[in-house]
């Protein structure tokens, strides 16, 4: 496929668990990026890659959220001791260089916390 | 704080008709501009993006307008048809640097037969 791919597209889990979301971007795409987005609003930056490395990562909530991009394609958005407010859609996006290139969205994981 | 937002959480309009969707921005450092289009169940959908330094960008059957003077920007959606139903959202950046995209809360259109 051509687009952006994450998995699981529906992930439930208990409060204080541990969960991981992948997304594999368009190939050949550099940059890479995680927004959640809340029933009814618009998506927000969690971070960005531009290669292996974050960039930016300034819109993590908090140290029970990483994400990782070890080789510089797939990455993984790693939650730690989830609570029932990181429910949402999480939504990974890439884009040509991460500059002056559209960002394309995935789908996104819908995350309920029970 | 400064942020994006939409004049109209919702808009009907018949089918075949013009749409036109409207949005606000208060940062007046952004100089990149983009709408996107989300269906139910999708992520968002880019349809056209525009930078400060233009004030008109066309594409297929949709137009962005963008007002620096009053930071305003509109998408012109013509001849609008059933799958043209969507939320849309505008959102605002900086070129040329992290593509951090800040989001207005969107606005659902909806095309009547």
């Amino acid at each position: 496929g051509a687009g952006v791919s994450q998995t699981p597209s529906n992930k439930v889990t208990e409060k204080g668990k541990y969960v991981e979301l992948r997304c594999d971007p368009i190939s050949g795409h550099t940059a890479l990026y995680w927004y959640r987005q809340s029933l009814g609003q618009g998506p927000e930056f969690l971070i960005y890659f531009q290669g292996t490395g974050a960039a930016d990562d300034s819109g993590l909530p908090n140290d029970r959220f990483f994400a990782v991009r070890p080789e510089g394609s797939v990455s993984t958005l790693k939650i730690q001791r989830t609570e029932r407010g990181d429910s949402a859609v999480y939504l990974c996006a890439s884009s040509l260089d991460g500059a002056d290139s559209p960002l394309h969205f995935g789908n996104g994981t819908r995350l309920t916390v029970t | 704080g400064e942020s994006v937002g939409l004049h109209l959480p919702t808009l009907s309009v018949q089918e075949g008709d013009n749409s036109i969707i409207n949005c606000a921005y208060s940062n007046s450092a952004s100089d990149y501009f983009i709408w996107y289009k989300q269906e139910s169940g999708k992520g968002p959908q880019f349809i056209i993006d525009i930078r400060s330094n233009m004030d008109k960008r066309q594409g297929q059957r949709v137009t962005v307008l963008l007002n620096k003077t009053v930071k305003h920007l509109s998408l012109q959606i013509a001849a609008t048809q059933p799958g043209d139903s969507a939320v849309y959202f505008c959102a605002e950046g900086s070129s040329g640097s992290a593509r951090q995209l800040t989001f207005g809360s969107g606005t659902q259109l909806t095309v009547l037969p």
